[in-house]
């Protein structure tokens, strides 16, 4: 089957380090994105990984282990505006040949002062 | 801005009624995918379109249906409402189907049954 899990809700503080967990099952792996969410709005994207190791993006890295099929977003030096929704996807290849976003439910991160 | 346009931007609907939903995908992109997202969780796939046919399908029932146009376009349709129909739908367009293209979303569409 497909599932796709990550922490509800996280919170921390102005200025410091948060790691989100992601773990996933799916039969087609092709790769793993994360996107961020402000409430009501469109996910945007963060950020890509379809092999192991670690993608760096200014504040944001993400990394992947697909032999464990989990992967983490790391969010530094963490500004108020970083209070969203993480998403983090993984995109399937069905036997249809087609790809497909499978979500997980979203972390909801609360940054405090 | 990713270039995916969606309209309307909120509806309210009436359970047993019928909606089409609006999606003009970004320049050049063939391919448009479409997402339910009910509140407080991830979205989820409906179908998606590929140069005008339907080339993958969610776990949606039939009443949820849709259609792509020459220009690339995308429409989709639910009939019969229902009130968990209520959800922000997602419209997402690529350059193709294949695996190294990324999606771009649109700014969705929050419906609302009553």
């Amino acid at each position: 089957g497909q599932n796709i899990d990550q922490p509800t809700e996280m919170t921390a503080t102005e200025g410091a380090i948060v790691q989100i967990n992601c773990t996933y099952q799916t039969s087609g792996f092709n790769g793993l994105f994360w996107y961020q969410q402000h409430a009501g709005e469109a996910p945007t994207f963060l950020s890509y990984n379809v092999l192991d190791g670690l993608e760096e993006k200014g504040r944001f890295s993400s990394f992947l282990s697909r032999s464990k099929g989990y992967s983490y977003l790391l969010l530094k030096e963490l500004q108020m505006k970083d209070s969203a929704s993480y998403l983090c996807a993984v995109r399937d290849r069905s036997t249809g040949g087609y790809n497909k976003l499978i979500f997980g439910a979203g972390t909801r991160l609360a940054v405090h002062p | 801005e990713t270039g995916v346009t969606q309209s309307p931007t909120h509806l309210i609907k009436t359970r047993g009624q019928q909606v089409t939903l609006r999606c003009s995908s970004q320049s050049g992109h063939n391919t448009v995918s479409w997402y339910q997202q009910a509140l407080g969780q991830g979205p989820q796939f409906i179908f998606q379109y590929y140069r005008e046919e339907e080339n993958g399908r969610g776990n949606f029932p039939p009443r949820f249906s849709g259609l792509q146009f020459p220009n690339y376009s995308s429409e989709l349709n639910v009939n019969a409402l229902e009130l968990d129909d209520s959800a922000l739908y997602l419209c997402a367009s690529s350059l193709g189907q294949g695996a190294n293209y990324e999606q771009y979303f649109g700014p969705g569409t929050r419906l609302t049954v009553t």
